[in-house]
């Protein structure tokens, strides 16, 4: 159980592009979905905090009209990597709360997708 | 602000010998602790939860202490694998917060 899927692994694109990350719980309902975005040998840094049907909370630092987050159902989220410059080249890394369950205090994350802009 | 410390950026043990990591914390009281492990290119994937007002849980070969005064944590692996290695962290929230994580320890378990 508490599995979540992302979509695509791995995309590569030409700067100036928009680049949509989607992010899915599969067999578990999640109210709040959260993404992360980790640089090689470093830690997981959390960007953004979305609720559904609620507007995402995005950490300081994070330009919210850059990574369009939403949240539209109780288990799926995308994340939309607008006008993606070389420097947005990352591994970017959703996790799940449970909605209900023994498991609400957990965060499950999904596998990844790397981005690569060009 | 919040610190999140794992000691050791990587530790080499050998087969069958305890791994105990180690994380520290600064500028927080979490109300819960959680031990995730990522393997390269993947994303973190749950091991163990520790709530304040516990001292110490286990599962399996793992095991995990939590000193709130000292504000450490301590994780251990039993009997270790190869199949053990990979990067582990550390991570610390309060209720319906986000996961804060420390920048992990590669463990490198050697047959």
């Amino acid at each position: 159980g508490a599995v979540v899927s992302q979509h695509p692994s791995r995309v590569i694109c030409k700067s100036g592009t928009s680049v949509k990350i989607e992010c899915r719980s599969l067999d578990f309902q999640a109210t709040t979905m959260f993404w992360y975005r980790q640089f090689p040998k470093k830690s997981l840094m959390l960007m953004a905090t979305s609720n559904e049907g609620s507007k995402a909370t995005y950490e300081q630092g994070v330009e919210k009209d850059k990574f369009l987050i939403n949240h539209a159902s109780l288990t799926l989220s995308t994340l939309t990597v607008t006008s993606a410059h070389p420097e947005d080249s990352s591994f970017y890394i959703c996790s799940a709360r449970a909605a209900s369950g023994p498991h609400t205090d957990t965060q499950y994350f999904g596998p990844g997708t790397r981005l690569t802009v060009l | 602000s919040q610190k999140i410390e794992q000691n050791s950026e990587a530790l080499n043990i050998q087969e069958g010998k305890t791994a105990t990591l180690t994380c520290n914390y600064t500028n927080y009281s979490p109300a819960y602790l959680q031990w995730y492990r990522q393997d390269p290119g993947r994303g973190p994937v749950f091991l163990l939860l520790i709530r304040e007002n516990e001292k110490e849980k286990r599962k399996e070969r793992l095991k995990v202490t939590f000193d709130t005064t000292l504000k450490q944590s301590l994780f251990h692996i039993t009997a270790s694998q190869p199949a053990d290695s990979a990067t582990y962290l550390c991570a610390l929230n309060q209720a319906g917060t986000a996961l804060i994580f420390g920048k992990g320890t590669t463990l490198s378990v050697s047959s």
